[in-house]
């Protein structure tokens, strides 16, 4: 069971904007930033955003990310079929004095 | 560019140590500006944290591992290391080591990661 909850799976078209929830609590989200990290199988995750909407250099600005309470989303825009892959939020948690993840979302170009 | 690559057994006997290190090239890891974490991942599951390590030995461990959980550091080799003792099944999974930025002098993100190690758990 991961301490931040996203749905397992999404699924999209190419053009579509797709986006994925991440719901945490007060002691995590609701308090510290968020980050979304992208894995294709077999690979590393590769951090997509960090500090709740800053991309690191050489991602895509199709990809982007938001905060508000204890919840946060990333959207992809104008999806293409390299996207999917799973998707990992993580946030600081004051409670654990750690990163948490959350379970990952498995995305699905149609 | 910086690289992390891990190294060690691939097949650890339940009961016994799991041991890891990860040497880290391109950068030196007692620059002072980074954490430097290990993060596993079971086959088919998500992923969890399992500590953290400045250059001056200061640590953060996952509460749910702490108690079985040494991470040291070797400034002189540029490598820092894991030790999870008592290991079962359970503890099967592929194991990254990563570079965490400094947020108000805790560990913050994670944007250099190795390219993982799985180690197995069986007798």
């Amino acid at each position: 069971q991961s301490v931040l909850t996203q749905p397992p799976s999404a699924s999209g078209t190419p053009g579509q904007r797709v986006t994925i929830s991440c719901s945490g609590s007060s002691s995590n989200i609701g308090s510290n930033y968020v980050y979304w990290y992208q894995q294709f199988p077999g690979t590393a995750p590769k951090l997509l955003i960090y500090r709740n909407n800053q991309r690191p250099s050489g991602v895509p600005d199709r990809f982007s990310g938001s905060k508000s309470g204890t919840s946060a989303s990333l959207a992809i825009s104008g999806l293409r079929s390299e996207d999917e892959a799973d998707y990992y939020c993580a946030a600081w948690d004051d409670s654990l004095s750690g990163p948490v993840f959350g379970g990952g979302t498995k995305l699905t170009v149609l | 560019q910086l690289q992390l690559q891990e190294s060690g057994p691939g097949l650890v006997t339940p009961s016994e140590t799991l041991s890891l290190t990860c040497s880290v090239s391109g950068g030196s890891i007692s620059s002072g500006s980074y954490y430097w974490g290990w993060i596993r991942q079971p086959p088919g599951k998500g992923l969890e944290w399992i500590g953290s390590i400045y250059y001056s030995g200061s640590t953060y461990y996952n509460p749910s591992l702490k108690s079985r959980v040494t991470i040291s550091v070797d400034t002189s080799k540029n490598q820092f290391s894991l030790k999870l003792s008592s290991v079962t099944a359970a503890d099967t999974a592929v194991y990254y080591c990563a570079r965490a930025e400094l947020d108000g002098g805790l560990p913050d993100y994670f944007d250099y990661w190795g390219q993982g190690t799985l180690v197995t758990v069986s007798s």
